[in-house]
């Protein structure tokens, strides 16, 4: 699976929009990237993934560039509920997930 | 509709004992995975079941294995417990189905060696 490369922490304004950037150049056409997150004490909370193109849900937005090489994770309205680690993954084997560091987000009132 | 369940969510053992650990899998889950996770870093893969076979492992020693029941649950076990072994380790579970089936984790048991 293709490495990930994410800042290893960074602040938000809580009602605000974070954005998470996370590079993988190295993807190949048939790698998905996910977007996990760890809350403090609590197993890995799956957020969203993507394979081409731009995806939705009720927690966030994923923006994959048109190469591939990198992407953005949205959350669109930060609560401090927010604070967690987050981890950007590509991945292509079955069932396993090879964690970076993640960016460590930190929520501020 | 419950969640991966993972026991005990606390654990204190001694160095050279042996511990197993339990994990239930979310409901229509028949895949599970483990990890590792030491404080500070992210999840390391440790084994996957399915069929009650493992299917793939991961960079850890003979001293760690598994089993899977045929109601899907898994046990991860280790034996001669090292220090070193001390983390958070994490049951997943997934459908088999292929990288556009995210796993679903459970809270993890934090196995203390002392």
């Amino acid at each position: 699976d293709a490495k990930t490369t994410q800042p290893p922490s960074m602040d938000c304004a809580e009602g605000r929009a974070a954005n998470l950037p996370c590079n993988h150049s190295t993807i190949s056409g048939n790698e998905y990237v996910y977007w996990y997150r760890q809350i403090h004490s609590q197993g890995p909370q799956y957020i969203i993934h993507g394979l081409k193109n731009n995806e939705t849900n009720e927690m966030a937005s994923l923006i994959i560039t048109e190469d591939r090489k990198s992407s953005t994770l949205i959350l669109p309205h930060a609560t401090l509920r927010d604070t967690a680690v987050y981890y950007c993954i590509v991945w292509a084997a079955v069932n396993k997930l090879t964690f970076g560091g993640g960016t460590r987000v930190l929520v501020k009132p | 509709d419950a969640g991966v369940t993972q026991s005990p969510t606390h654990l204190i053992k001694t160095r050279g004992q042996q511990v197993t650990l339990r994990c239930s899998p979310k409901s229509g889950h028949d895949t599970v995975s483990w990890y590792q996770q030491a404080l500070g870093q992210g999840p390391q893969f440790i084994f996957q079941y399915y069929e009650e076979e493992e299917r793939q492992r991961g960079n850890f020693p003979d001293r760690f294995s598994g089993h899977q029941f045929p109601n899907y649950s898994s046990e991860l076990n280790v034996n001669a417990l090292l220090l070193g072994d001390s983390a958070l380790y994490l049951c997943a579970s997934s459908p088999l189905g292929g990288r556009n089936s995210p796993l679903h984790f459970g809270n993890g048991t934090r196995l203390t060696v002392t």
